[in-house]
């Protein structure tokens, strides 16, 4: 069975910094992309980072390009979000999902997501 | 990056049918065959329901189905049942190997 657990969401001040993990199990990780996928509350989804199987690969949204990184550790079957400089407007869940096939945004597994509130 | 444009709601009645648009550009929607459609019920995950304009991953029922024509992406439900009731997005490949959804629209069962 598929799974996906996020961890590390607390709450920080602006200018702050968290680490997100998702750990996975239940299919060769190495194999597939892994993307983050974030839901201020109320509001709709947003795709913010994805990252090949290799992690050879990253890509990342312009509202958080420079400021996140995404990585991975197939040694330990988990990928990592870096966020750093935080603001309040990114506040919000953030999911791990992993990709089913090659190209689109076709996310076939989801975690229960974490949540990151950013407020002074 | 701009949302894709879906409408806010749409409802109908049990056993209808009803058909979601997605509108993008020729940078997103348009230009690839590379859209997926995630349904949301309130404090869950999303769930994949529709991937590549019109495929469904094993498990999901037959009464959805994806389409698109030009910049527009679809879907629609038929035989529409209460579990239907949810949020439902849209999402496409955009150039540059990123991702974009869509604005999100809540389907009521009447």
């Amino acid at each position: 069975e598929v799974q996906l657990l996020e961890s590390g969401g607390d709450s920080v001040q602006p200018g702050g910094s968290l680490r997100l993990s998702c750990a996975a199990s239940g299919f060769a990780f190495s194999n597939y992309a892994m993307n983050w996928v974030r839901q201020a509350p109320g509001k709709g989804l947003e795709w913010i980072s994805g990252i090949s199987g290799s992690g050879g690969s990253t890509y990342y949204a312009d509202s958080v390009k420079g400021r996140f990184t995404i990585s991975r550790d197939s040694s330990k079957n988990t990928l990592y979000l870096q966020m750093n400089s935080l603001r309040a407007d990114d506040t919000a869940l953030y999911y791990c999902a992993k990709r089913l096939a090659e190209g689109g945004p076709n996310f076939d597994y989801w975690g229960q997501g974490a949540l990151v509130t950013v407020s002074s | 990056q701009s949302a894709l444009t879906q409408p806010a709601s749409v409802s109908g009645s049990p056993g209808q049918s009803i058909t979601i648009s997605c509108t993008g550009t020729s940078v997103d929607v348009g230009g690839y065959n590379d859209v997926s459609w995630y349904q949301q019920h309130p404090g869950k995950a999303p769930k994949l329901m529709i991937y590549d304009v019109s495929y469904r991953p094993s498990g999901v029922s037959d009464r959805f189905s994806g389409s698109k024509s030009g910049n527009t992406a679809s879907l629609t439900i038929s035989g529409l049942q209460a579990e239907d009731e949810a949020d439902y997005y849209c999402s496409s490949l955009r150039s540059s190997s990123t991702y974009v959804f869509g604005t999100g629209t809540m389907v009521t069962v009447l």
